[in-house]
């Protein structure tokens, strides 16, 4: 089983929709929780840290849920310009935060 | 601000050469890591250092593999007699603290 997982996709949805992804991770003393962007042949870009409690940042909501090992991304209201691959990572422990990455979900919003 | 940089953007290299990869982390950032991201594959963690040292090198993938970094910059991922499957691109990226670690542009490597 993968440290981290996530369903790749793809998700085509229509702009102006609610998309939801989930990444499950296996390591349950896992610290710390992201989402990145990736576009096309880029590096990827932080999007958003995941907290215990949940964050929001704009059109983007992050839940961690840790009794079930999973993370999730809600994006609302979802742009042209959302259209990319988000990937999941975890740190499993303080003092070595190498990331450890799902696949990836590759995403389009469809005009 | 200057973000990580990374030399060569493209290299292209027959089997059984070595190849030198390049990372210009941000200045004044302490940790610097190394991944790389193949085809089909996800991110692939290969090696971390905490100033010059690396303290965690478990991601290698074999002994072709070696980094170094120095005066806790400039750090060099160096891949000796490449195979077809060394091919990705490999990806620098660097932080000074935990939560925000920000990746270069890639070397895009293709072994013939």
């Amino acid at each position: 089983r993968k440290e981290v997982e996530q369903d790749p996709g793809p998700f085509n949805v229509p702009e102006g929709a609610t998309v939801a992804f989930n990444c499950t991770y296996s390591n349950s003393a896992s610290q710390s929780f992201f989402w990145y962007r990736q576009d096309c042949r880029k590096e990827p870009k932080l999007l958003m840290s995941v907290y215990s409690s949940g964050n929001e940042d704009g059109r983007f909501t992050a839940q961690l849920n840790r009794a079930s090992q999973y993370i999730s991304l809600l994006i609302r209201d979802s742009k042209l310009s959302d259209s990319a691959t988000y990937l999941c990572a975890v740190i499993h422990n303080f003092g070595n935060e190498k990331l450890t990455f799902g696949t990836g979900t590759r995403l389009t919003i469809i005009p | 601000g200057a973000g990580v940089s990374q030399s060569p953007s493209n290299k292209v290299t027959e089997k059984g050469k070595d190849v030198e990869l390049r990372c210009d982390p941000i200045s004044g950032h302490t940790a610097l890591y190394w991944y790389r991201q193949s085809l089909g594959q996800g991110l692939e963690f290969l090696i971390y250092f905490q100033g010059n040292s690396a303290p965690d090198k478990s991601g290698l993938p074999s002994d072709r593999f070696s980094a170094e970094r120095t005066g806790e910059s400039v750090s060099t991922l160096t891949i000796q007699r490449t195979q077809q499957e060394d091919s990705a691109v490999y990806l620098c990226a660097s932080s000074l603290i935990v939560n925000e670690q920000f990746f270069g542009p890639g070397t895009r490597l293709t072994v013939l």
